[in-house]
Order: structure tokens, then sequence, then C-alpha cells
């Protein structure tokens, strides 16, 4: 499979803290990107990064790219109990016109 | 723009009869995706289209599933006949993609749909 695994499933943090997702795929990608999910809604895009970058910022994300690993990270900083949902990475492989979503990681944040 | 419009929201019906999933995507977009959500399978992309024209059917499950691309404003994803195991979350999405673009896709909000 060309999807991209995530880890963990699920965290759970105290409000205020950080939060951080994983993910590793598999092929040479063009970028990768986060989504996020909230619970019986539709995914929406938040952050985009090239594979020429190796770390990005906007607003409280962080996402880094390490593509000799294969592998992204997603940093929440100062989470807040609206942050609570799922995020999924997805991958633009080279070449490709779509993408290959992640299994995705389950967030909650407590108040 | 209203963003990627999928209809009806929620949709319960009886094995055997055939179901029609309905999809608007934003003014100008030139990709349509369908994907289907389940628990035990995560976020699969079913087909996706370019310039309405299919172009990989690949994930489509099995024969009782179609999808059409009639004009650039509608997408339809039929099951006939459904199946209890085709109960899952419907999304469509789509996206404006040109040489060296993002290829960032705008989500619906999904149908769910319950086959008993």
């Amino acid at each position: 499979s060309q999807q991209g695994e995530e880890d963990p499933q699920a965290l759970s943090i105290q409000e205020g803290e950080n939060a951080t997702m994983n993910c590793s795929y598999k092929t040479s990608i063009n970028n990768l990107q986060w989504y996020r999910q909230n619970s019986g809604r539709g995914l929406v895009h938040l952050i985009l990064i090239r594979s020429n970058e190796r770390e990005k910022h906007s607003g409280r994300l962080r996402v880094t790219l390490d593509t000799s690993k294969k592998s992204s990270s997603l940093l929440i900083t100062a989470s807040r109990a609206a942050d609570t949902a799922s995020y999924f990475c997805a991958t633009l492989s080279t070449g490709a016109n779509n993408l290959f979503f992640g299994t995705g990681t389950r967030l909650t944040v407590i108040p | 723009d209203a963003g990627v419009i999928q209809s009806p929201r929620h949709e319960v019906t009886e094995m055997g009869q055939e179901v029609t999933l309905r999809c608007k995507p934003i003014s100008g977009h030139d990709y349509l995706f369908w994907y289907r959500q389940t628990m035990m399978r995560g976020l699969e992309l079913l087909i996706y289209f370019n310039n309405n024209v299919p172009i990989d059917d690949s994930g489509m499950p099995e024969d009782r599933f179609s999808a059409k691309m009639p004009n650039a404003s509608f997408s339809t994803l039929k099951i006939q006949p459904s199946e209890p195991r085709d109960s899952a979350v419907y999304f469509c999405a789509s996206s404006f993609q040109t040489p060296g673009a993002k290829n960032i896709q705008y989500f619906g909000a999904g149908t769910r749909l319950s086959v008993l």
C-alpha cells in the first residue's frame, strides 16, 4: 500500500500542552499535506510542505519533513479543546495527481 | 464559494436498493475525487476524474459501484444493488491542479450511508 502510517493512533493531552503526530510513507513525493477532520465532517487542509523543504510553520502548527527517512511530523503548540479532531497526512507522489492518505491520529485535548 | 456540496447528508436504505450519491465540486476545479471512509479501512480513494473524464477507477470495490461526471459541476456515485458492507461515509473532494500546483483537495461534508 502507498498509504502513510501515522502514529500514535490516538493521543490524549491536557489543554495548553503540545501535541506531536508522526507520519511515515513509502514513495518518492512531490509534497506532503496535513488535513484535519472534526467528528462528522469532511477533511480540511491545514498545511503543505514541499519535498525540498524541511520545516514549515503556520500559526500554532509546525511541520517537519525528512525525505531520507520518508517521515513527517506535525506539532500543534499550546493545544486547545477545539483542536480535538483526527489528523491525517497525505502524500502527493512524484508524477501522481491523487493524494494518498494516512490512517490518521485521533487527538483529544482535555479542557 | 459554497465549497464542495454533497447530497444527501444521510441515507438509510435496505439491502438490494439502488443508492445515488451526488456531488457538486467547487467551480473552476478540474479534478474530482470520490472516497469512502470506514473505521476498519480508513479513507479509501474510489475513483477520480480530470475534466469530467474518469482517470483511475481501480479503487472501485465491485461492479456494483459506478460513477459519472456528466459535466464540470456535477458527479454521481451509484451503488446498485447496495449491501450492508457498503455502509460508510462517502466523501467527494475537488481540486484545481496546474503544473507545479499543490494539489490541495477540498472535501464535502460527506454522505453517511447505512444499508440495512
